[in-house]
């Protein structure tokens, strides 16, 4: 069974960091391309970022583009997101997501989320 | 950034009704569109792919069509279980994005 479970959220103030990590398990890891989306509260998804099978290449929309950065690590089957210069419209729960088979972008498993809370 | 217009917002349905959901690409996405489910608290799930593609494990009263910059999500015979949040995505190029949501409800 496909698991991804997210963890590191928490209380941060504006400007500070945080890195939430996602333990993956049911699969293996290292074959499929990896996200982070985010879902603000009653509000809609964004995507945050893709990075590829061996970490290669990172994926960011603008709006994180610059102080997000996706990274992952194979042999432990845990993706990660560092983020830095954390402002209020970061307030969201994150998703670690997997996406489909190499080609396709959408996102076929979803973990539970973790909250990031942005305020002083 | 291509944008998705998902309507209606929000929507009422006795079971057993057929209910559909639209999106609306800025431009045309090849069929790239995916359909997630979002009960309550919990996080999505995918529903469709590739437009009309039904994702493993998933009922057959849901389904999906469309072309070009116009795609649908029907139910056919709403279920009490069916009650959630629904959202469409273009996966046809970065930045991917989401539609705005549709709220549905058992009348």
């Amino acid at each position: 069974e496909v698991q991804l479970v997210e963890s590191g959220g928490g209380l941060v103030q504006p400007g500070r960091s945080l890195k939430l990590s996602c333990a993956a398990s049911g699969f293996t890891f290292s074959n499929y391309y990896m996200a982070w989306v985010r879902q603000a509260p009653k509000k809609g998804l964004e995507w945050v970022a893709t990075i590829s099978t061996s970490g290669s290449r990172t994926y960011y929309p603008d709006s994180v583009k610059g102080r997000f950065t996706i990274s992952r690590d194979n042999a432990k089957s845990s993706l990660y997101l560092q983020m830095n210069s954390l402002k209020s419209e970061d307030t969201a729960t994150y998703y670690c997501a997997r996406h489909g088979l190499t080609g396709s972008w959408y996102f076929d498993f979803w973990g539970p989320g973790t909250m990031v809370t942005v305020s002083s | 950034d291509i944008q998705m217009t998902q309507s209606p917002a929000s929507l009422s349905a006795s079971l057993g009704e057929t209910v559909s959901i639209e999106c609306l690409a800025s431009e045309g996405i090849s069929n790239d569109l995916a359909w997630y489910q979002q009960k309550s608290g919990k996080s999505p799930q995918l529903l469709i792919y590739a437009a009309s593609r039904l994702q493993d494990g998933v009922p057959s009263r849901f389904s999906g069509s469309g072309s070009g910059t116009r795609y649908s999500l029907k139910i056919s015979g709403m279920q009490p279980e069916d009650e959630a949040d629904y959202f469409c995505q273009q996966s046809y190029k970065y930045p991917f994005t989401f539609g705005s949501g549709t709220k549905l409800e058992i009348k």
